[in-house]
């Protein structure tokens, strides 16, 4: 079965602070993608990142990056300077590479940037 | 613009009544899906379907049920039969062809009263 495990249910920094956030997972396949979605008070879940499990290459864009370790099933996100916008829940999330879609979600950890 | 609709925002059941939650998408997706997010939990997956006139169960399909008559429409049913509906719902959607990632809607909250 698949899982994910976010173990920072809340984190809360000061406004500039780099956070990084962490995503450890379980899976018995050899092919599936790896995901981050950011929750906004909104509701809706803006998409991220995708990672192929083939892919251990590191990804950065603008503030953001991603490092993706497949020895230890990891897959942190890493905001440098952080802004009093980057406050959401943030999602990590596993499917399949095959078929459907079916998202297999962490429990979420609540980012707090004070200003 | 393209996108997902879900509608109503929130929505407040008796209990002991079904209720049906919208959500509809003109992004031309094959593949829909419907997750159910409680406080301090992830999303779970409920149903998902990837062609007109079929789906299938989700983590959690008991006391739900579906349709998908038409590509852009994937309601979702709230029965009587599930113990404990009061939950923020979240419809999604993405083409199998082309794989790309999941756009999701902007939830419905349902509370039961």
């Amino acid at each position: 079965a698949q899982k994910v495990t976010q173990a920072q249910t809340e984190i809360s920094v000061v406004e500039k602070e780099d956070v990084t956030l962490d995503c450890v997972y379980e899976t018995r396949d050899t092919t599936y993608y790896l995901f981050w979605y950011k929750q906004p008070p909104s509701g809706e879940l803006v998409f991220l990142i995708r990672r192929n499990s083939f892919d251990e290459q590191n990804e950065i864009s603008g503030r953001y990056s991603w490092n993706f370790q497949k020895s230890t099933s990891s897959f942190n996100f890493t905001i440098t300077a952080s802004q009093v916008v980057d406050s959401a829940v943030y999602f990590c999330a596993l499917s399949e590479a095959r078929g459907a879609q079916k998202l297999v979600f962490g429990q979420g950890t609540r980012l707090t940037i004070n200003p | 613009d393209g996108g997902i609709t879900q509608s109503p925002k929130y929505l407040f059941r008796k209990e002991g009544q079904n209720v049906t939650l919208s959500c509809e998408q003109n992004l031309n997706h094959d593949a829909m899906y419907w997750y159910r997010q409680d406080p301090g939990q992830g999303l779970r997956l409920i149903y998902y379907s990837q062609i007109v006139n079929d789906f299938q169960k989700g983590d959690i399909a008991e006391g739900y049920s579906v349709s998908r008559e038409k590509k852009e429409s994937f309601p979702l049913t709230v029965t009587s039969a599930q113990k404990n509906p009061t939950a923020f719902y979240l419809c999604a959607s993405n083409s199998d062809r082309t794989n790309t990632e999941a756009f999701f809607g902007q939830g419905t909250r349902l509370t039961v009263v």
